[in-house]
């Protein structure tokens, strides 16, 4: 069974400039969760996804955003990027609603110049 | 989420068994114990998880004391493949993961 997959796998972008990152889960799973993860942060929860729907979220600004599609596979956005966004972006993955044994991804590493 | 203490960091010798502690003395009655590692570069693993009883999977066991205050994960015979940060979370089954800063532990040959 094919794991989690995310893409792009590096990301360069500019300060005021917006990203989407794309998150396929693993097949079967319809529960997809999203991590920011910095070296001063460590690992911080940013929202789930389950049936297309926002089940819950951390405390991050509005400026990131999510959506999940028919077929689970879920899209992070990141509007007017800020320098503190650099970081690795986590997709995971579970088989239930915010079922706490997830599989993530390899992550998506946002650089913001 | 009840709030989870571990070391810093740990060393093991290349065979031997890891024992990683994790102190979480405000769980609540209804809380598991989960463990993660993140190999580097790699995202998390999940590897094991309990509620009050011990657990053993082909990875690991988890050793929970009896007033659950905390908890002990076991890799039998670590290899430098073992090598990564693990992470003690406490969590309500069907809740978000709340990452702490984890063990970094060391296998050395």
């Amino acid at each position: 069974k094919a794991g989690v997959t995310q893409t792009p796998r590096y990301l360069i972008k500019t300060r005021g400039q917006q990203v989407t990152l794309s998150c396929s889960p693993i097949s079967g799973h319809r529960s997809v969760s999203w991590y920011q993860q910095t070296p001063g942060q460590g690992l911080q929860f940013l929202f789930e996804y389950f049936s297309e729907t926002q089940r819950n979220k951390g405390n991050f600004p509005g400026r990131f955003s999510g959506r999940q599609f028919s077929n689970s596979r879920s899209e992070m956005n990141v509007s007017t990027l800020e320098l503190g966004d650099s970081a690795l972006y986590l997709c995971a993955s579970s088989s239930l609603q915010g079922k706490a044994e997830q599989y993530f991804g390899p992550g998506t590493r946002l650089t913001v110049t | 989420d009840a709030k989870t203490t571990q070391p810093p960091s740990m060393d093991c010798a290349e065979g031997r068994a890891a024992n990683l502690p994790c102190n979480h003395s405000t769980i609540s009655g209804n809380e598991y114990v989960y463990w993660y590692r993140q190999i580097h570069s790699q995202g998390p693993q999940y590897i094991i998880h309990g509620l009050k009883n011990n657990e053993t999977n082909e990875m690991a066991s988890l050793i929970i004391t009896e007033d659950r205050k905390s908890s002990t994960l076991i890799l039998p015979h670590a290899t430098l493949r073992d090598t990564a940060v693990y992470y003690c979370i406490v969590a309500l089954a069907g809740n978000m993961l709340t990452f702490g800063g984890g063990t970094r532990l060391m296998v050395k040959p």
